[in-house]
């Protein structure tokens, strides 16, 4: 089945514990980026990447990092996790070639920062 | 800044009624506008979307229209079912900007449809 996944779905943590949030997608997609949901704002790109080492800032990237050494994942690390960061977390990927290619998404991580 | 700009931010329909939900943007190199579906615990799904060229798509229940000159988007539910009831996002893209194929999306709206 093709899909994105993502882990661990749910995640409390505290104030500057680094954490990593995986992405796995196995449809041989080069463009995957990652979005944060918060009420009211929709959804906002935090990273994405090309293809495996090229990545780049989306919208929202301060205190996050990403890499991108396989094609099939993009781990969204916070080093040192604020409570602003508590948000509701996508990953997606899509064909690289032709923007309208359909984004598939994963089914989110909710953290939680104390 | 929010270049797409959704609206409501919440829309409670009886069943059989119809469900509108209406978006603006800014960014006129916008040309691929896909509206997402959410269900809770899930990751959207795309449902529908429309170039520029066209000012009507339908798929089955649901239509997008497109009005280019005033930089309008809307999606029609027809004969809205309990089913239906989820978050809704408009999104948009484009080739250009910093962010090559990054998807815009509106705040979103909750769509409650009653039986």
């Amino acid at each position: 089945e093709a899909q994105v996944t993502q882990n661990p779905r749910y995640l409390i943590t505290v104030t500057g514990k680094k954490l990593t949030v995986t992405c796995s997608q196995n449809m041989n997609h080069e463009y995957m980026s990652w979005y944060r949901q918060d009420p009211g704002l929709g959804l906002r790109q935090i990273y994405y990447s090309m293809n495996v080492e090229v990545t780049d800032k989306g919208d929202v990237p301060e205190g996050y990092k990403v890499s991108r050494k396989e094609k099939r994942n993009f781990p969204l690390i916070l080093e040192s996790p604020s409570p602003n960061q508590t948000s509701l977390y996508f990953c997606a990927s899509r064909l690289r070639e032709g923007y309208s290619y359909e984004q598939y998404f994963g089914p989110g991580t909710r953290l939680t920062v104390t | 800044q929010q270049q797409v700009k959704q609206s409501p931010q919440s829309l409670i329909v009886q069943k059989g009624g119809i469900s509108i939900i209406n978006c603006a943007y800014e960014n006129t190199a916008f040309d691929y506008f896909p509206w997402y579906q959410q269900f809770p615990g899930k990751g959207p799904a795309l449902l529908i979307a429309i170039r520029p060229d066209v000012s009507e798509k339908k798929e089955g229940r649901f239509t997008i229209s497109f009005n280019k000159s005033a930089k309008q988007f809307s999606l029609h539910i027809m004969d809205s079912q309990p089913g239906d009831s989820a978050t809704y996002f408009c999104a948009a893209t484009g080739p250009g900007g910093t962010s090559y194929g990054k998807l815009t999306f509106g705040q979103g709206t909750i769509l409650t449809v009653h039986p």
